[in-house]
């Protein structure tokens, strides 16, 4: 079975400074696709980032960008010129490739509490 | 476009209730997941629908139990509530089951067994 681990459960960051937050990941497959997920007080989960396990190249969305290390099964989250906005649960999450099987779901890590101070 | 609907958005319920939460999915999508989070267990997937069909279920008791409807509607219920069943219920819509297809979700629904 797939296991998402996130070894840090607070963070804290200043405004406008970097920060990388670690999720580590465990999985026979060679195929699959790793998420990071945010998790504002509103409850409400929203997507950062995917990555696919076949890309070599490391994703990037704006201000957010990942290094997948797949050997090492690693895949960080960087979050650049930090905003009040960005406090947060985030959360890695790992899906496998779901060729017509029964195994599709998200697979969270236990989330990182991420505080932005002004 | 509408994004995903749950409702209610908060229940208090009694030990040996019953409860039924509901989950409608953005439009065009056919896939919803069900998860269950906790301050203890974190993010637990409960299980996936797609086109009427469960196509996934989590390591969940079988109190715990849901369907889709042919409009891609959700709903899960959880029979003779326990303590332990007190969580934020998330509900996912995707457009297929699995691959890379975001999952989009709504805001949950905060339950309270007492």
């Amino acid at each position: 079975a797939q296991t998402v681990t996130q070894s840090q459960p607070e963070m804290s960051v200043q405004e406008a400074e970097t920060v990388t937050l670690s999720c580590t990941y465990d999985t026979s497959e060679s195929d699959y696709y790793l998420f990071w997920y945010k998790q504002p007080p509103s409850r409400q989960m929203i997507l950062v980032i995917r990555q696919e396990a076949y890309k070599q190249q490391n994703a990037t969305e704006n201000r957010f960008s990942v290094n997948f290390q797949k050997a090492a099964k690693s895949f960080s989250l960087k979050i650049s010129d930090s905003q009040l906005g960005d406090a947060a649960m985030y959360f890695c999450a790992y899906r496998s490739v779901n060729y017509g099987g029964s195994q599709g779901n998200l697979i969270f890590g236990k989330g990182t509490k991420l505080s932005v101070k002004p | 476009k509408a994004g995903v609907t749950q409702t209610p958005r908060y229940l208090i319920k009694t030990r040996g209730q019953q409860v039924t939460l509901s989950c409608s999915p953005i439009s065009g999508h056919r896939s919803v997941s069900w998860y269950q989070q906790t301050p203890g267990q974190g993010l637990q997937f409960l299980f996936e629908y797609f086109s009427e069909t469960q196509r996934n279920k989590g390591n969940f008791p079988g109190r715990f139990s849901g369907r889709q409807f042919s409009n891609s509607r959700s709903e899960m219920n959880v029979s003779t509530l326990e303590l332990g069943d007190s969580a934020l219920y998330l509900c996912a819509s995707s457009l297929y089951p699995g691959r890379g297809t975001e999952a989009f979700f709504g805001q949950g629904t905060r339950l309270t067994v007492v």
